[in-house]
């Protein structure tokens, strides 16, 4: 089993619907999540952090992150075409601070 | 505020020769990771450093192997390299705290031919 898990995609959304991308990861003992955004060719790009059960939202970008399922997910209202990119899930783990990533969702928008 | 900075943005080397990446992180920030990204997956931990040391090692061989100086910049450096290292290098800095947040540097692409 994968320590964090993404499906790859590519996930097509029309210009304007709601995007889901989700993610589940396998330490009962991870505590902060990470979403990333990485356009092609590019370096990931920190979009949103959550800590904590329940939702966080940032502008267009909504975490949720439910402990007890160990899921994390990330919703993207009116999508625009400049969304389109990998969006990697990142997972960190007790008072190391290394990330542990999934292989990324590519989000597709279309016109 | 500077972000974080890599160098080079590219590099072509050949099997069995050696490699340094350089990295400055995002002014104020205090550690600095490494990773590498396969094409088509997501970045791996290599390591981190911390006040000069390695902190936090992951699945790398030894031919990995990293510095950290005392203003906080970083090199990686990569012997013997293989056809299997080309990849895309990425550099995070953070400052240490409990929770925290990774920025990215733009990385540097490295061909192993």
């Amino acid at each position: 089993q994968k320590e964090v898990e993404q499906n790859s995609g590519p996930l097509s959304v029309p210009e304007g619907a709601i995007a889901s991308l989700n993610c589940t990861y396998s330490d009962r003992g991870s505590q902060s999540f990470f979403w990333y955004r990485q356009y092609s060719g590019k370096s990931p790009e920190l979009i949103m952090s959550i800590y904590s059960n329940g939702d966080k939202e940032d502008g267009r970008f909504t975490a949720q992150l439910n402990k007890a399922s160990q899921y994390v997910s990330l919703l993207i209202r009116d999508s625009q075409p400049s969304d389109s990119a990998t969006y990697l899930c990142a997972v960190q783990t007790g008072t190391a601070s290394k990330l542990t990533f999934g292989t990324g969702t590519r989000l597709q928008v279309t016109l | 505020d500077a972000g974080v900075t890599q160098s080079p943005t590219h590099l072509i080397k050949t099997r069995g020769q050696q490699v340094t990446l350089r990295c400055s992180p995002k002014s104020g920030h205090d550690t600095v990771s490494w990773y590498q990204q396969a094409l088509g997956q997501g970045p791996q931990f290599i390591f981190q450093y911390y006040e000069e040391e390695e902190r936090q090692r992951g699945n790398f061989p030894d031919r990995f192997s990293g510095h950290q100086f005392p203003n906080y910049s970083s090199e990686l450096n990569v012997n013997a390299l293989l056809l299997g290292d080309s990849a895309l290098y990425l550099c995070a800095s953070s400052l240490v705290s409990y929770q925290e947040t990774q920025y990215f540097g733009p990385g540097t692409r490295l061909l192993v031919l």
